[in-house]
């Protein structure tokens, strides 16, 4: 149980463009969930936490305009990179919350973006 | 603020070596969880452990255990006979119980040669 699916897994974009990002709960229901990303040979870092039917929390220094997040169900979460840029070419990877105390264990596969 | 430490960036073994990857963490809160994760080049973070700030219990998992100190904020991890499919950069972690939001160390880049 408790298995997130994250897609697309790999995208290449050119620059200017939006891609958006999905992260599901499959089987359980997702009250929050987080985004982190990666830059090459970097730990993961959280941009922003996610509650459905609310406004995302953005961690300081994370443009809230350039990466949209959306968590309009219990079971998915979008992170949209607005126009994007080549600086933007990350891993991106999201974690879900099933309930109390369950926490960690859920990451998706992650999603590599790549900005042309 | 929440911090965790991995100081070794980089371990080169040879197979069947027994390896440990350091872990060392800073929070104020008293509940937490502690977790290690591999990443394979593909790019997953596969979950391998949490543990609870109660306890303290040493783990074996297979060739795998991990050592847990809250006297020294440490949570170690051991590869026993290290195999060239453990090759991979393993994440320490520390996660907050009352926003769930995890802080990872830097990460620690194992190669293990045939």
């Amino acid at each position: 149980g408790a298995v997130v699916s994250q897609h697309p897994s790999r995208v290449i974009c050119k620059s200017g463009t939006s891609v958006k990002i999905e992260c599901r709960s499959l089987d359980f229901q997702a009250t929050t969930m987080f985004w982190y990303r990666q830059f090459p040979k970097q730990s993961l870092m959280l941009m922003a936490t996610s509650n459905e039917g609310s406004k995302a929390t953005y961690e300081q220094g994370v443009e809230k305009d350039k990466f949209l997040i959306n968590h309009a169900s219990l079971t998915l979460s979008t992170l949209t990179v607005t126009s994007a840029h080549p600086e933007d070419s990350s891993f991106y990877i999201c974690s879900a919350i099933a309930g109390w105390g369950n926490y960690g264990y859920t990451f998706g596969s992650g999603t590599r973006l790549t900005v042309v | 603020a929440q911090k965790v430490t991995q100081a070794q960036t980089e371990i080169s073994v040879v197979e069947k070596e027994d390896v440990t990857l350091d872990c060392v963490y800073e929070t104020r809160d008293t509940t937490y969880y502690l977790f290690w994760y591999k990443q394979p080049p593909s790019g997953e973070l596969v979950f391998l452990i949490r543990r609870n700030s109660f306890d303290e219990q040493n783990e074996i998992s297979g060739r795998y255990s991990w050592n847990f100190q809250k006297s020294t904020s440490s949570f170690n991890f051991t590869i026993t006979a290290s195999q060239v499919v453990d090759s991979a950069v393993y994440f320490c972690a520390l996660t907050n119980t009352n926003a769930g939001k995890s802080t990872f160390g830097d990460g620690t880049t194992l190669t293990v040669k045939p």
